[in-house]
Protein backbone atom coordinates (compact mmCIF):
# COMPACT_ATOMS: atom_id res chain seq x y z
CA UNK A 1 0.00 0.00 0.00
CA UNK A 2 1.55 3.56 -0.74
CA UNK A 3 -0.10 6.94 -0.04
CA UNK A 4 0.72 10.42 0.07
CA UNK A 5 0.15 13.86 1.89
CA UNK A 6 0.41 17.17 1.07
CA UNK A 7 0.11 19.26 3.91
CA UNK A 8 -0.96 22.68 3.05
CA UNK A 9 -3.85 22.91 0.02
CA UNK A 10 -2.27 26.24 -0.25
CA UNK A 11 0.76 28.04 -0.19
CA UNK A 12 1.61 32.09 -0.85
CA UNK A 13 5.08 33.60 -0.98
CA UNK A 14 6.16 36.94 -2.53
CA UNK A 15 8.02 36.94 -5.87
CA UNK A 16 12.04 36.06 -5.23
CA UNK A 17 11.23 34.23 -1.60
CA UNK A 18 12.05 31.08 -0.91
CA UNK A 19 9.22 28.10 -2.53
CA UNK A 20 9.18 25.12 0.13
CA UNK A 21 6.20 22.44 -0.73
CA UNK A 22 5.92 19.34 1.33
CA UNK A 23 5.37 15.91 0.48
CA UNK A 24 5.33 12.88 3.13
CA UNK A 25 4.73 9.38 1.73
CA UNK A 26 3.98 5.90 3.01
CA UNK A 27 5.04 2.99 0.69
CA UNK A 28 5.65 -0.77 1.29
CA UNK A 29 8.07 -1.08 -1.04
CA UNK A 30 11.39 1.01 -1.79
CA UNK A 31 9.87 3.96 -3.67
CA UNK A 32 9.83 6.03 -6.98
CA UNK A 33 8.52 9.24 -5.77
CA UNK A 34 7.46 12.76 -8.24
CA UNK A 35 6.03 16.15 -8.50
CA UNK A 36 4.34 17.16 -11.18
CA UNK A 37 3.23 21.13 -12.49
CA UNK A 38 -0.29 21.59 -13.47
CA UNK A 39 -0.48 25.02 -15.05
CA UNK A 40 -4.40 26.89 -15.19
CA UNK A 41 -6.30 24.83 -17.96
CA UNK A 42 -3.76 21.97 -18.61
CA UNK A 43 -2.51 19.00 -18.31
CA UNK A 44 0.10 17.77 -15.37
CA UNK A 45 3.87 17.89 -16.96
CA UNK A 46 6.76 16.11 -14.99
CA UNK A 47 8.92 18.53 -12.81
CA UNK A 48 11.25 15.88 -11.47
CA UNK A 49 11.64 12.48 -10.45
CA UNK A 50 13.72 10.03 -7.53
CA UNK A 51 14.22 6.87 -8.88
CA UNK A 52 16.88 5.60 -5.99
CA UNK A 53 19.85 7.41 -7.29
CA UNK A 54 20.97 10.62 -5.88
CA UNK A 55 18.69 11.68 -2.99
CA UNK A 56 18.95 15.28 -4.60
CA UNK A 57 16.90 15.88 -7.62
CA UNK A 58 16.96 18.79 -9.86
CA UNK A 59 14.65 19.32 -11.30
CA UNK A 60 13.09 22.00 -14.42
CA UNK A 61 12.83 25.85 -13.57
CA UNK A 62 14.86 25.77 -10.56
CA UNK A 63 13.00 23.07 -8.76
CA UNK A 64 15.28 20.88 -6.69
CA UNK A 65 13.71 18.00 -4.04
CA UNK A 66 15.58 16.09 -1.66
CA UNK A 67 14.80 12.31 -0.66
CA UNK A 68 14.61 12.09 2.80
CA UNK A 69 14.12 8.08 3.95
CA UNK A 70 14.25 8.70 7.62
CA UNK A 71 12.02 11.14 7.61
CA UNK A 72 9.29 9.51 4.39
CA UNK A 73 9.28 13.10 2.99
CA UNK A 74 10.05 14.78 -0.54
CA UNK A 75 9.44 18.27 -0.25
CA UNK A 76 9.92 20.25 -2.84
CA UNK A 77 11.99 23.84 -3.30
CA UNK A 78 12.60 26.71 -5.52
CA UNK A 79 15.63 29.20 -3.79
CA UNK A 80 13.83 32.43 -5.42
CA UNK A 81 9.67 32.11 -6.83
CA UNK A 82 9.17 33.68 -9.97
CA UNK A 83 5.28 34.79 -11.00
CA UNK A 84 5.55 32.20 -13.69
CA UNK A 85 5.89 29.50 -10.99
CA UNK A 86 2.04 29.94 -9.64
CA UNK A 87 0.66 26.51 -10.29
CA UNK A 88 -0.87 23.48 -8.59
CA UNK A 89 1.94 21.01 -7.32
CA UNK A 90 1.19 17.33 -7.25
CA UNK A 91 3.26 15.04 -5.43
CA UNK A 92 3.39 11.02 -6.04
CA UNK A 93 4.40 7.80 -5.50
CA UNK A 94 5.14 4.43 -7.69
CA UNK A 95 5.93 1.26 -6.49
CA UNK A 96 9.84 0.57 -7.34
CA UNK A 97 8.94 -2.42 -8.83
CA UNK A 98 5.67 -4.34 -10.45
CA UNK A 99 2.66 -2.40 -11.21
CA UNK A 100 3.70 1.49 -11.91
CA UNK A 101 0.53 2.89 -10.74
CA UNK A 102 1.14 5.59 -9.14
CA UNK A 103 -0.43 7.45 -6.09
CA UNK A 104 -0.91 11.39 -6.30
CA UNK A 105 -1.27 13.58 -3.16
CA UNK A 106 -4.32 15.90 -2.94
CA UNK A 107 -2.03 19.13 -4.65
CA UNK A 108 -0.71 21.94 -3.24
CA UNK A 109 -1.93 25.75 -4.82
CA UNK A 110 1.37 27.61 -5.07
CA UNK A 111 0.51 31.88 -5.08
CA UNK A 112 2.77 34.06 -5.64
CA UNK A 113 2.58 37.79 -4.66
CA UNK A 114 4.38 40.57 -6.35
CA UNK B 1 5.03 14.95 -31.48
CA UNK B 2 1.46 15.08 -30.22
CA UNK B 3 1.90 13.24 -27.59
CA UNK B 4 -1.60 11.99 -25.49
CA UNK B 5 -4.60 13.27 -27.24
CA UNK B 6 -8.09 13.49 -25.91
CA UNK B 7 -11.17 14.04 -27.07
CA UNK B 8 -13.35 15.84 -26.60
CA UNK B 9 -11.86 19.02 -24.70
CA UNK B 10 -15.63 20.28 -23.60
CA UNK B 11 -18.57 18.61 -23.06
CA UNK B 12 -21.95 19.43 -21.21
CA UNK B 13 -24.22 16.38 -20.78
CA UNK B 14 -27.79 16.14 -19.27
CA UNK B 15 -28.50 13.22 -16.32
CA UNK B 16 -29.00 10.22 -18.55
CA UNK B 17 -27.01 10.74 -20.81
CA UNK B 18 -24.32 8.21 -22.41
CA UNK B 19 -21.00 9.49 -23.83
CA UNK B 20 -17.34 8.43 -24.55
CA UNK B 21 -14.06 9.85 -23.84
CA UNK B 22 -11.33 8.96 -26.62
CA UNK B 23 -8.01 8.84 -24.94
CA UNK B 24 -5.22 8.24 -27.94
CA UNK B 25 -0.98 8.16 -27.24
CA UNK B 26 1.76 8.12 -29.96
CA UNK B 27 4.53 7.20 -27.92
CA UNK B 28 3.80 3.12 -27.69
CA UNK B 29 3.31 3.21 -24.13
CA UNK B 30 2.07 -0.14 -22.41
CA UNK B 31 0.65 1.50 -19.84
CA UNK B 32 -2.63 3.83 -20.11
CA UNK B 33 -4.90 5.52 -17.13
CA UNK B 34 -7.98 7.29 -16.80
CA UNK B 35 -8.11 9.68 -13.81
CA UNK B 36 -10.45 12.42 -12.56
CA UNK B 37 -9.70 15.81 -11.15
CA UNK B 38 -12.27 17.49 -8.52
CA UNK B 39 -11.61 20.08 -6.34
CA UNK B 40 -9.28 19.41 -3.14
CA UNK B 41 -9.35 15.73 -4.02
CA UNK B 42 -6.11 15.49 -6.47
CA UNK B 43 -6.06 13.14 -9.18
CA UNK B 44 -8.17 9.53 -8.32
CA UNK B 45 -7.36 7.03 -10.43
CA UNK B 46 -10.82 5.41 -12.67
CA UNK B 47 -9.20 2.46 -14.40
CA UNK B 48 -6.22 1.36 -16.21
CA UNK B 49 -4.71 -1.10 -18.81
CA UNK B 50 -1.53 -2.39 -18.51
CA UNK B 51 -1.27 -3.62 -21.93
CA UNK B 52 -3.70 -4.12 -25.35
CA UNK B 53 -7.07 -6.00 -24.34
CA UNK B 54 -6.43 -5.71 -21.34
CA UNK B 55 -8.50 -3.17 -17.88
CA UNK B 56 -8.64 -2.31 -14.61
CA UNK B 57 -10.36 -1.07 -11.87
CA UNK B 58 -8.53 2.46 -10.19
CA UNK B 59 -10.14 3.89 -7.10
CA UNK B 60 -13.35 5.37 -8.31
CA UNK B 61 -14.48 2.87 -10.82
CA UNK B 62 -18.19 3.01 -10.09
CA UNK B 63 -20.55 4.78 -13.42
CA UNK B 64 -17.32 4.26 -15.50
CA UNK B 65 -16.34 1.46 -17.97
CA UNK B 66 -13.06 1.17 -20.11
CA UNK B 67 -12.10 -0.42 -23.41
CA UNK B 68 -8.58 -0.78 -24.40
CA UNK B 69 -8.85 -2.55 -28.37
CA UNK B 70 -5.61 -1.23 -29.67
CA UNK B 71 -2.27 -0.44 -27.75
CA UNK B 72 -2.41 3.32 -29.09
CA UNK B 73 -6.34 4.15 -27.53
CA UNK B 74 -8.50 3.88 -24.30
CA UNK B 75 -12.06 4.64 -24.13
CA UNK B 76 -14.00 6.24 -21.13
CA UNK B 77 -17.21 5.76 -21.35
CA UNK B 78 -20.04 6.98 -18.88
CA UNK B 79 -23.33 4.68 -19.32
CA UNK B 80 -25.76 7.15 -17.51
CA UNK B 81 -24.30 9.71 -16.39
CA UNK B 82 -24.85 11.59 -12.93
CA UNK B 83 -23.98 15.15 -12.07
CA UNK B 84 -21.56 13.80 -9.54
CA UNK B 85 -19.40 12.86 -12.47
CA UNK B 86 -19.16 16.52 -13.62
CA UNK B 87 -15.21 16.87 -13.09
CA UNK B 88 -12.16 17.15 -15.55
CA UNK B 89 -10.72 14.08 -16.54
CA UNK B 90 -7.22 13.42 -17.58
CA UNK B 91 -5.74 10.63 -19.05
CA UNK B 92 -2.04 9.36 -19.03
CA UNK B 93 0.37 6.98 -20.32
CA UNK B 94 3.14 5.38 -19.06
CA UNK B 95 5.60 3.11 -21.00
CA UNK B 96 5.07 0.69 -18.12
CA UNK B 97 7.07 -2.28 -17.02
CA UNK B 98 11.19 -1.01 -17.06
CA UNK B 99 10.43 2.17 -16.40
CA UNK B 100 10.45 4.50 -13.95
CA UNK B 101 6.64 4.92 -13.75
CA UNK B 102 6.59 8.51 -15.22
CA UNK B 103 3.42 9.67 -16.43
CA UNK B 104 2.36 11.33 -19.98
CA UNK B 105 -0.77 13.42 -19.48
CA UNK B 106 -3.16 14.86 -22.25
CA UNK B 107 -4.34 18.10 -21.58
CA UNK B 108 -7.88 16.86 -20.19
CA UNK B 109 -11.46 16.70 -20.88
CA UNK B 110 -13.85 18.98 -18.90
CA UNK B 111 -17.08 17.00 -18.40
CA UNK B 112 -20.46 18.82 -17.18
CA UNK B 113 -23.48 17.00 -15.96
CA UNK B 114 -26.52 18.74 -15.52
Amino acid sequence: AQSVTQLGSHVSVSEGALVLLRCNYSSSVPPYLFWYVQYPNQGLQLLLKYTSAATLVKGINGFEAEFKKSETSFHLTKPSAHMSDAAEYFCAVSPSGGSYIPTFGRGTSLIVHP
Amino acid sequence: NAGVTQTPKFRVLKTGQSMTLLCAQDMNHEYMYWYRQDPGMGLRLIHYSVGEGTTAKGEVPDGYNVSRLKKQNFLLGLESAAPSQTSVYFCASSPGLANTGELFFGEGSRLTVL
